[in-house]
């Protein structure tokens, strides 16, 4: 069971150019998040979806986009990189309305921007 | 929004000593988790709370769930170099929340612990 896979790992991006982060669960989780954590420093939250096709902002969702195609997948997309989008991030999934909620989280991908 | 402040956000302590790490929020959590995260690791769950006054324990850590369900708190009892990490509480939002919230988990922003020997 491979719980939640994000890629790449490590991604250098210059100014301006853009990416996506890939993450997949093969939890069939409704909820799926992505974080930021900066150094040093606890999570930001990003986007967060609770399921396909609905998605909603999180604390720090500028200079992002996210979609929900399927219940597997929850890609985040970096138009027009800046050095502040420098970050950890990381993706996390979660079987909601029950109590005992846990969330898996992927690896982190380190993403520089210079 | 249901915050989770977390407090202190720092804390360099020497071995054998004890600490104490607090989530607060004015908002009630249908169930209340810390995570421990490693450098380099994404976080994992430690525990989950889900009762009013709930008391767990896991070895030297000890977790409480306020009564009004809405603070919560972990215990570490004559720290290690090895409990050295970031730990994370995370509400899950409740009914009450609304919308598409509930079930959804609200992350505090951590408290990073250093334990020296």
């Amino acid at each position: 069971n491979a719980g939640v896979t994000q890629t790449p790992k490590f991604r250098i991006l210059k100014i301006g150019q853009s990416m996506t982060l890939q993450c997949t669960q093969d939890m069939n989780h409704n909820y799926m998040y992505w974080y930021r954590q900066d150094p040093g420093m606890g999570l930001k939250l990003i986007y967060y979806s609770v399921g396909a096709g609905i998605t909603d902002k999180g604390e720090v969702p500028n200079g992002y986009n996210v979609s929900r195609s399927t219940t597997e997948d929850f890609p985040l997309r970096l138009e027009l990189a800046a050095p502040s989008q420098t970050s950890v991030y990381f993706c996390a999934s979660s079987y909601s309305v029950d109590m005992n909620t846990e969330a898996f989280f992927g690896q982190g991908t380190r993403l520089t921007v210079v | 929004t249901q915050l989770l402040e977390q407090s202190p956000q720092f804390l360099s302590i020497q071995e054998g000593e004890n600490l104490t790490v607090y989530c607060n929020s004015s908002s009630v959590f249908s169930s209340l988790q810390w995570y421990r995260q490693e450098p380099g690791e994404g976080p994992v769950l430690l525990v989950t709370v889900v009762t009013g006054g709930e008391v767990k324990k896991l070895k030297r850590l000890t977790f409480q769930f306020g009564d009004a369900r809405k603070d919560s708190s972990l215990h570490i009892t004559a720290a290690q170099p090895g409990d050295t990490g970031l730990y994370l509480c995370a509400g899950a939002h409740d009914l009450n929340a609304g919308g598409t919230s509930y079930g959804k988990l609200t992350f505090g922003q951590g408290t990073i612990l250093t334990v020296h020997p």
